[in-house]
């Protein structure tokens, strides 16, 4: 059975850090490209950094560009988010999802989130 | 970046009544492939989102066949033919032709 299992959010004071983690099982970790989507309270899906099979290339959203760090350890089956000089606006539930099916472009596996909550 | 407008944001249905949801991108999802990459979500309160329809049309493993996508370039639309009670949540169309981003998300409720 697949799983995504988010870990490390945290009540952060508006400039500080966190580094969340996402521990994944059942499948073949090193194959495929692992994504980080938020969803600040109430509102809306936002994809926010993706990462591919060897850590090469990663991607992410301008709202997050400079601030965070996607990583990934295929020998530990983990991707990481480093979230430094952290925003009121960064508030949010972070989700891992990978895209299984080949070609889909479509992310059908899904943690359960790990709260980040940025607050003075 | 490419923009994701869905309409209604709210949708009251009557269960075993059908149901529309309109997507509309900024500019045209076609990637380079030819393929278009537009999928559909959706998602519970407290609960990740779930994969119902992939490249505008493809049925994800386990949806029931009452949803539907349809549509092409810039115009996409996700149907129920039938709604259940178990169907109400916030539907999200996302594209992952340019970049990745989603639409505002549509509330489905029972009337």
């Amino acid at each position: 059975e697949v799983q995504l299992v988010e870990s490390g959010g945290d009540l952060v004071q508006p400039g500080g850090s966190l580094r969340l983690s996402c521990a994944a099982s059942g499948f073949t970790f090193s194959s495929y490209w692992m994504h980080w989507v938020r969803q600040a309270p109430g509102k809306g899906l936002e994809w926010v950094a993706n990462i591919n099979q060897d850590g090469s290339e990663k991607m992410y959203v301008d709202s997050v560009k400079g601030r965070f760090t996607i990583s990934r350890d295929n020998a530990k089956n983990s991707v990481y988010l480093q979230m430094n000089s952290l925003r009121a606006e960064d508030t949010a539930v972070y989700f891992c999802a990978r895209v299984s099916v080949p070609g889909s472009r479509a992310f059908d596996d899904w943690g359960q989130g790990t709260l980040v909550t940025v607050d003075s | 970046d490419i923009v994701m407008t869905q309409t209604p944001l709210s949708s009251p249905v009557t269960l075993g009544q059908p149901a529309s949801i309109s997507c509309r991108s900024s500019q045209s999802l076609v990637y380079s492939d030819g393929n278009t990459y537009l999928s559909w979500f959706h998602q519970r309160p407290g609960q990740p989102p779930r994969l119902l329809i992939y490249k505008i049309s493809n049925r994800f493993s386990g949806v029931p066949d009452r949803f539907s996508g349809s549509g092409a370039g810039t115009d996409f639309t996700l149907k129920i033919s039938r709604v259940e009670a178990e169907d109400v949540g916030v539907y999200y169309c996302m594209q992952l032709t340019q970049s990745i981003t989603f639409g505002q998300g549509t509330r489905l409720e029972i009337k």
